[in-house]
């Protein structure tokens, strides 16, 4: 158990739907980044958030908005969705701070599997 | 910039055999290097990591990487395979001295024939 929790844990919908994948990350890691797998693009870098703020953006559509809230989880918002956001959307999360404490070392979830119709 | 290819993006081996995955990286500072594995159907979790002490680092399940300046390499290697080593393997590069943007490598594909 890596103490990273994702909800849900599967989720199924229709294209032009919009839905919404919760995160909540270890205890006392203040760093959430939010990743893509799919078959054919392999594991993309969506966001990631550093207490609360925008850390580093990858290939997140426009389509797609994150936050990460006071009390440090996170939610990942996909909108208009296509058959193509077919996917496993992780959530890691890491300490996050800068000092010798944090190696930059991911703690992942089990991810959230998307289907979309 | 930093980043990591990883040669082969399907490896397999014979049960018992060696295990040779390969990483390459790029980064303009001393960089934290990390193997991550995936198992089907669910995250990936960290077998061993790098983080400027020992060159020849050990993980779970007997694996072990050497990190190689002179080659910018990070190979993950164990002695004798076994059929639960088959997964998907991700080699992933960050900068040292805190906090930094992880990379990710395409990740390879281990089949363990028995």
């Amino acid at each position: 158990d890596s103490g990273v929790t994702q909800t849900p844990k599967h989720l199924i919908t229709a294209t032009g739907q919009r839905v919404t994948l919760r995160c909540s990350p270890r205890s006392g890691d203040l760093s959430v980044y939010w990743y893509q797998q799919s078959l054919d693009q392999g594991l993309q870098f969506l966001i990631q958030y550093y207490n609360g703020e925008e850390r580093a953006k990858g290939n997140i559509l426009e389509r797609f908005s994150a936050q990460q809230f006071p009390d440090l989880h996170s939610e990942l918002n996909l909108s208009s969705l296509e058959l193509g956001d077919s996917a496993l959307y992780f959530c890691a999360s890491s300490v996050g701070g800068v000092g010798a404490g944090d190696t930059g070392e991911l703690f992942f979830g089990e991810g959230s599997r998307l289907t979309v119709l | 910039a930093q980043s990591v290819t990883q040669l082969g993006s399907h490896v397999s081996v014979s049960e018992g055999a060696l295990v040779l995955l390969r990483c390459n990286y790029s980064s303009s500072v001393p960089p934290y290097l990390f193997w991550y594995v995936q198992y089907p159907n669910q995250g990936l979790q960290l077998l061993l990591k790098y983080t400027s002490a020992a060159t020849l680092v050990k993980g779970i399940n007997g694996f072990e990487a050497e990190f190689k300046k002179s080659e910018t390499s990070f190979h993950l290697t164990k002695p004798s395979a076994h059929m639960s080593d088959a997964a998907e393997y991700f080699c992933a590069v960050t900068r040292s001295g805190g906090y930094q943007k992880v990379t990710f490598g395409t990740g390879t594909k281990l089949q363990v024939i028995p």
